[in-house]
């Protein structure tokens, strides 16, 4: 099955400066990559859906100019969060459906902490 | 709402009992899936379900369509279960998941 490597796995960062997360999917070719944001006990929320050559989409409430979407290879997803705040603190996790929905890989995950 | 309800929010368990976490879901599905989170946040996926029971090694899933629910039952527990599991279900009309709020198990020696 797919593997997906997520990077860096903790970063902080001071306020008002941008961080870049990067996602790779080591053994598939991914056309789709998908970003979630999860709060302490909460649920996966689904931020944007990255395609690849073409712009992500974004769910309703998400900033697109502040999480800046790359998905510029069939193995590589970035997202930036620019001009960080500490309510961006979060963890964020990519991950990779394959078949549609039959098979699912996540990243490592990043924690973000912005002080 | 949210469309994908779980049972209970947080279980505690001896080594060696059986556990249920149950997953409630209110739409039509293709199929539901049950996540895995470690303490340090990576997730994998246990099983993907679309109908009936799948097994692996002392995992059950198990889900009724009709009723719109799912559990995950763990045998013989071990403190490596410790974990938090989430249900996450793909509507039949939609690109894209809805996943619980988990369940945060810990499993005491």
């Amino acid at each position: 099955g797919a593997v997906v490597s997520q990077h860096p796995s903790r970063v902080i960062c001071k306020s008002g400066t941008s961080v870049k997360i990067e996602c790779r999917s080591l053994d598939f070719q991914a056309t789709t990559m998908f970003w979630y944001r999860q709060f302490p006990k909460q649920s996966l929320m689904l931020m944007a859906t990255s395609n690849e050559g073409s712009k992500a989409t974004y769910e309703q409430g998400v900033e697109k100019d502040k999480f800046l979407i790359n998905h510029a290879s069939l193995t590589l997803s970035t997202l930036t969060v620019t001009s960080a705040h500490p309510e961006d603190s979060s963890f964020y996790i990519c991950s990779v459906w394959t078949g549609g929905y039959t098979e699912a890989f996540f990243g490592q995950g990043t924690r973000l902490t912005v002080v | 709402k949210n469309e994908v309800e779980q049972s209970p929010q947080n279980l505690t368990a001896q080594e060696g009992e059986f556990i249920t976490i149950n997953c409630s879901y209110s739409v039509g599905i293709s199929a539901l899936h049950w996540l895995q989170q470690h303490p340090g946040g990576g997730i994998v996926s246990l099983f993907m379900l679309s109908s009936g029971k799948k097994k692996h090694g002392r995992l059950i899933a198990t889900i009724n369509i009709q009723e719109k629910h799912s559990s995950l039952h763990i045998t013989a527990s071990h403190p490596r279960d410790s974990a938090v599991y989430i249900c996450a279900v793909y509507p039949n009309t939609g690109n894209q998941f809805y996943f619980g709020t988990g369940t945060s198990l810990t499993v005491i020696p």
